[in-house]
């Protein structure tokens, strides 16, 4: 079965500071990965997605992620982030073919203090 | 777009009794998953239907079921409620073949 680890619980940033999300999955075979956003008291908004192709992957509002086969791992990266990126944060992996179940990590709440 | 909606956003029910939530899709697609996300958890997946039959299923019992109506909108039923059944359900679309998944805003169930 497949699984998602998110390294981190709570990480807190001053404004300008570089972002490195950890996510690492368990699953051996071909898998699609997202990373969702859940703005406080919104819904769960798409960051961005990898199927295939370039493992550098560019999302909405300046945040990429890197598919590093090798590690099982999609980290999300932004290199200066705002007050307004506080929000929780979700790694989710699909195993792909005719499953289209989305297995989450747990999320990771940031905080970005002005 | 106009987006999955949800209803009712919040419901408070006693234990035993049945509940049904319901979705309705974004606009073009013909896939519907539910998801139940706890206090401090990221969402576990329910079940999912894609042209009126269930494609999926999590590690949820029978007493959870669902609907997928013609017009793609959906429904959760849930029987018995327990007090751990407490929860945000999330509804979210897709088209079936580009994994673009949309989440609604969810309905937040207490159980008491």
């Amino acid at each position: 079965a497949q699984s998602v680890s998110q390294h981190n619980h709570h990480v807190i940033l001053s404004e300008a500071a570089s972002l490195e999300l950890g996510c690492n999955y368990s699953y051996g075979g071909t898998v699609n990965l997202f990373w969702y956003v859940q703005y406080p008291g919104q819904h769960l908004q798409l960051l961005l997605k990898y199927f295939s192709g370039d493992p550098l992957v560019k999302g909405i509002k300046g945040f990429e992620a890197e598919f590093i086969k090798s590690k099982f791992s999609f980290n999300l990266r932004k290199p200066s982030v705002q007050w307004s990126d506080t929000a929780e944060y979700f790694c989710a992996v699909n195993a792909g073919g005719s499953n289209y179940k989305l297995t989450f990590g747990k999320g990771t709440l940031l905080t970005v203090n002005p | 777009e106009t987006g999955v909606t949800q209803s009712p956003t919040h419901l408070i029910k006693t234990r035993g009794q049945q509940v049904t939530l319901r979705c309705s899709s974004q606009s073009g697609h013909n896939t519907v998953s539910w998801y139940q996300q706890a206090l401090g958890q990221g969402p576990q997946f329910i079940f999912q239907y894609y042209r009126e039959e269930e494609n999926g299923r999590g590690n949820f019992p029978p007493r959870f079921s669902g609907l997928q109506f013609p017009n793609y909108s959906s429904e959760l039923n849930v029987n018995a409620l327990e007090l751990d059944d407490s929860a945000l359900y999330l509804c979210a679309s897709s088209e079936r073949q580009n994994y673009g998944y949309t989440f609604g805003s969810g309905t937040r169930l207490t159980v008491v």
